[in-house]
């Protein structure tokens, strides 16, 4: 059974600072892995989805990397901001590409 | 598009009520998904569907769930009888398929669901 971890868990930075979120998976057989982000009370967004022959995936301030073999993709963003205050989850699927198993994420604060 | 549509966003029902989510996907999205998020399971697949046909339903966790997708445009969970501890926020989820960014996943809001 896939386990996916995250660290960690929480992280208060100021505005400006490079971050990066890490995320752990105990399957390597996977298909694809997404990132998400959540505002409190609100559904997921999904921000960046790479594929299992893909190495990384890069949206404006955001690159997700992914190393299938060792289990492991890091979220990095740039330039953080107050509005990228949120929590991220990332979530691998199984080799069918739909059964995503979802992390318990990185609750991310950016101070001004 | 509007994006995933849920209904209602706030449930509060008392132990033993029949509790029905709906669900409009965004058009033309061939998957849909119902997941449930709590405090100490985190978010959870209960089932998804393909072309409006139940393909994994093993994460649904009791007989008292049941989710059907009688079309392309519309799905419901019910839960009957139920309980407090089905409390939690219930998400729908669909995606294009097909492969590659098809893959993505776009939520609703979300019902919060309170059962007392």
């Amino acid at each position: 059974k896939q386990e996916v971890t995250q660290i960690p868990a929480a992280l208060s930075v100021p505005e400006g600072e490079n971050l990066v979120l890490n995320c752990s998976f105990t399957d390597s057989a996977i298909y694809n892995l997404q990132w998400f982000r959540q505002d409190p009370g609100k559904g997921l967004t999904s921000l960046l989805l790479i594929q299992s022959s893909q190495r990384e995936q890069t949206s404006g301030r955001l690159n997700a990397s992914l190393d299938k073999s060792s289990g492991r993709s890091t979220l990095y963003i740039a330039a953080s901001q107050p509005g990228d205050s949120a929590t991220y989850l990332c979530a691998p699927t199984d080799n069918y590409g739909q059964n995503f198993v979802f992390g318990p994420g990185t609750r991310l604060s950016v101070l001004p | 598009d509007a994006g995933v549509i849920q209904s209602p966003r706030h449930e509060v029902t008392e132990m033993g009520q029949e509790v029905t989510l709906r669900c409009k996907p965004i058009s033309g999205h061939d998957y849909l998904f119902w997941y449930r998020q709590t405090m100490m399971r985190g978010l959870e697949l209960l089932i998804y569907f393909n072309n409006n046909v139940p393909i994994d339903d093993s994460g649904m966790p009791e007989d008292r769930f049941s989710a059907k997708m009688p079309n392309a445009s519309f799905s419901t969970l019910k839960i009957q009888p139920s309980e407090p501890r089905d409390s939690a926020v219930y998400f729908c989820a669909s995606s294009l398929g097909g492969g590659g960014q098809g893959e993505k996943l776009f939520f609703g809001s979300g019902t919060q669901l309170s059962v007392l």
